[in-house]
């Protein structure tokens, strides 16, 4: 089973500041087959990110992906008060396919 | 507008038996593969399985086997998770939610909005 381990745990950042996130796989996943997604409270998530960088309908372009083999970093180039939510990481090339803990990104 | 519609939160004892729905509309049905997703209360999300509805082809993961059945009715639209026999462990929240493309090497592109389940005696 491939292991994602997400870092920092939470973020504080103000709106307007950059917000980088890493995803860490505990082998090579396959095809950059590594997605993002948004949750906030009491919502599912969103798919944001597919294919490691490939933004998904209707994503704002603010919300970036990249990276490959083990080390995936989604970027918020500049945060909006809507985005201030946990972000999960999810590859979809092992079997079975596994989430990461997730990185809350939270109002300083 | 694709959609996934689940059924409404569940109340349960241990012991009883459960199954929950997952209705999909705004695409063909038979042709994209469904999954499941646990979160338990304060926690991080959880894949289950998956199915192809349109021919019942099922994958779990190994956390889950055993533990839950996922199913599908194609001529209705709408894929299922049950349980034999229920433990108060169980409780948690539920998401079903479709892959991006018809190969099972995809990402979730379409949620539904969840199905509580609560396990209490």
């Amino acid at each position: 089973e491939i292991v994602l381990t997400q870092s920092p745990g939470t973020l504080s950042l103000s709106p307007g500041e950059r917000a980088t996130l890493s995803c860490r796989a505990s082998q090579s996943v396959s095809s950059s087959y590594l997605a993002w997604y948004q949750q906030k409270i009491g919502q599912a998530p969103r798919l944001l990110i597919y294919g490691a960088s490939s933004r998904a309908t209707g994503i704002p372009d603010r919300f970036s992906g990249s990276g490959s083999g083990t080390d995936f970093t989604l970027t918020i180039s500049r945060l909006e008060p809507e985005d201030f939510a946990v972000y999960y990481c999810q590859q979809y090339g092992g079997s079975p396919r596994t989430f990461g803990q997730g990185t809350k990104v939270e109002i300083k | 507008e694709v959609q996934l519609v689940q059924s409404g939160a569940e109340v349960k004892k241990p012991g009883e038996s459960l199954k929950i729905s997952c209705k999909g509309s705004g695409y063909s049905f038979s042709t994209y593969w469904i999954g499941w997703v646990r979160q338990m209360p304060g926690k991080g999300l959880e894949w289950m399985g998956i199915i192809y509805p349109g021919d019942s082809d099922t994958r779990y993961s190994p956390s889950f086997q055993g533990q839950v059945t996922i199913s599908a009715d194609k001529s209705i639209n709408t894929a299922y998770l049950q349980w034999g026999s229920l433990k108060a462990s169980d409780t948690a929240m539920f998401y079903c939610a479709r892959l991006s493309s018809r190969g099972w090497s995809s990402a979730f592109d379409v949620w539904g909005q969840g199905t509580m389940v609560t396990v209490s005696s």
